[in-house]
């Protein structure tokens, strides 16, 4: 039972574009939501969070919205750069228990 | 910053071997996980441990067995391994459970 998806496997974009990666979740007792980076070789790294009585956060070049009706998560990345190409997680928990991830969205990030 | 560090970067076991995967962290966080990734299915709980002496089965527990006789240390167990254990294993610590701070991985091939 996948309870948070990233329905897309990877995704492409241009430099200076904006990046827009989706994730979905199921149960809807979720109450914070996390987005984490990984390099190849390295562990996930924490980037930006959202809690449940939000409906958006913003931390420079990244922001996530939140969609509690839809139950949806999206990362946003304004403009890209290279150095953002990395697979991103999105994660979720109920009251602070244990994070539950998605499958990853591979960002490639062309110059 | 806190620091998780992973024993080794590399593996490479047998089948029916029995492997230790050791995980120690600097900042007497009270929560450690372990976790696998595979390309597709994304970060999953294997093990996790709220405490010293306590541990709790994740989503993927079976054929995998933990220990935590100090604070500092989560080592993650193959009682018997097998070719499908062949992953990126990855351990995490955290003083709540938002925030997870990541080792550098262990890449584990099964041979």
């Amino acid at each position: 039972d996948q309870q948070v998806k990233q329905n897309s496997p990877s995704l492409s974009v241009q430099e200076g574009r904006i990046s827009i990666l989706n994730c979905d979740y199921t149960n809807s007792m979720f109450d914070y939501f996390l987005w984490y980076k990984k390099y190849p070789a390295e562990g996930p790294t924490f980037l930006i969070s959202i809690s449940s009585i939000k409906d958006k956060n913003e931390d420079g070049r990244f922001t996530v919205f939140l969609n509690k009706s839809a139950k949806h998560l999206s990362l946003h990345i304004v403009p890209s750069q290279p150095g953002d190409s990395a697979v991103y997680f999105c994660a979720a928990s109920v009251g602070g228990s244990r994070l539950t991830f998605g499958e990853g969205t591979q960002l490639t990030v062309n110059p | 910053d806190v620091k998780v560090t992973q024993s080794s970067r590399y593996l490479v076991k047998r089948t029916g071997e029995k492997v230790f995967l050791e995980c120690v962290q600097d900042m007497d966080h009270e929560n450690m996980f372990w976790y696998r990734q595979d390309p597709g299915l994304g970060l999953r709980l294997i093990y996790f441990s709220y405490d010293v002496k306590m541990k709790e089965k994740g989503d993927i527990p079976e054929g995998y067995s933990v220990s935590r006789e100090k604070k500092e240390r989560f080592s993650l167990i193959l009682e018997s391994a097998s070719t499908n254990q062949t992953s990126m294993y990855l351990c995490a610590s955290s003083y709540r459970t938002y925030g997870y701070t990541f080792g550098s991985g262990t890449r584990l091939t099964v041979v």
